[in-house]
């Protein structure tokens, strides 16, 4: 099993370009999230779902949209690219039902804003 | 919402000795409390959690202790090594909301040989 792999590892963009991260996992987990990482702020959830077809928001959900087409993959979609967004960014996986579960983390994203 | 604070957010210890990191969080309805490890460079991986109907859980040389009517856990790791030199998150959740995590801002562990 490959488990969470991510595209791109890096990434610079410039101030109001899109562009998708995407993720996707073999574990046929239900549930897939995105966070990003900032110094000192740990690992704040962006958007998650638990199921294809289902999504929802987490902490810090603007500027950011995503879809769950397939149980495999959780692409993280940036609208207008903004500086604020420089991070690292993570998605996870686990299952979910009837409870809380270890999540698998992939490699991560670094995004540079300019 | 729930809201985790961690404490401290770096600790340098001797390596041998003993570390201990501390977690506060708001929501009582609270009931799963993972720790998470990320070395530098490196995704973030559980290496142990602990659910409200337990007080204290232990693996080898990390045991992580939980006390519900203070609302704080901690994460102890014993004979310190310097493998054991990283990022640790705690964080909090919900079991009948499914997964998901708050963390906590993270500590950095030097372990100095």
């Amino acid at each position: 099993n490959a488990g969470v792999t991510q595209t791109p590892k890096f990434q610079v963009l410039k101030t109001g370009q899109s562009m998708t991260l995407q993720c996707a996992q073999d574990m046929n987990h239900e549930y897939m999230s995105w966070y990003r990482q900032d110094p000192g702020m740990g690992l704040r959830l962006i958007h998650y779902s638990v199921g294809a077809g289902i999504t929802d928001q987490g902490e810090v959900p603007n500027g950011y949209n995503v879809s769950r087409s397939t149980t495999e993959d959780f692409p993280l979609r940036l609208l207008s690219a903004a500086p604020s967004q420089t991070s690292v960014y993570f998605c996870a996986s686990s299952y979910s039902r009837g409870g809380a579960y270890e999540q698998y983390f992939g490699p991560g994203t670094r995004l540079t804003v300019t | 919402g729930e809201n985790v604070e961690q404490h401290p957010s770096t600790l340098s210890v001797q390596e041998g000795d003993s570390a201990v990191i501390k977690c506060t969080y708001s929501d009582s309805a609270s009931n799963y409390f993972p720790w998470y490890k990320q070395e530098l460079g490196k995704r973030p991986q559980l290496i142990i959690d602990i659910r409200s109907n337990v007080g204290e859980k232990k693996d080898q040389r990390i045991a992580v202790t939980l006390n519900k009517t203070a609302k704080h856990f901690s994460l102890h790791i014993t004979e310190t090594q310097p493998e054991d030199s990283a990022v640790y998150f705690c964080a909090a959740s919900i079991v009948e909301y499914g997964n998901k995590l708050v963390f906590g801002a993270g500590t950095i562990l030097r372990v100095k040989s």
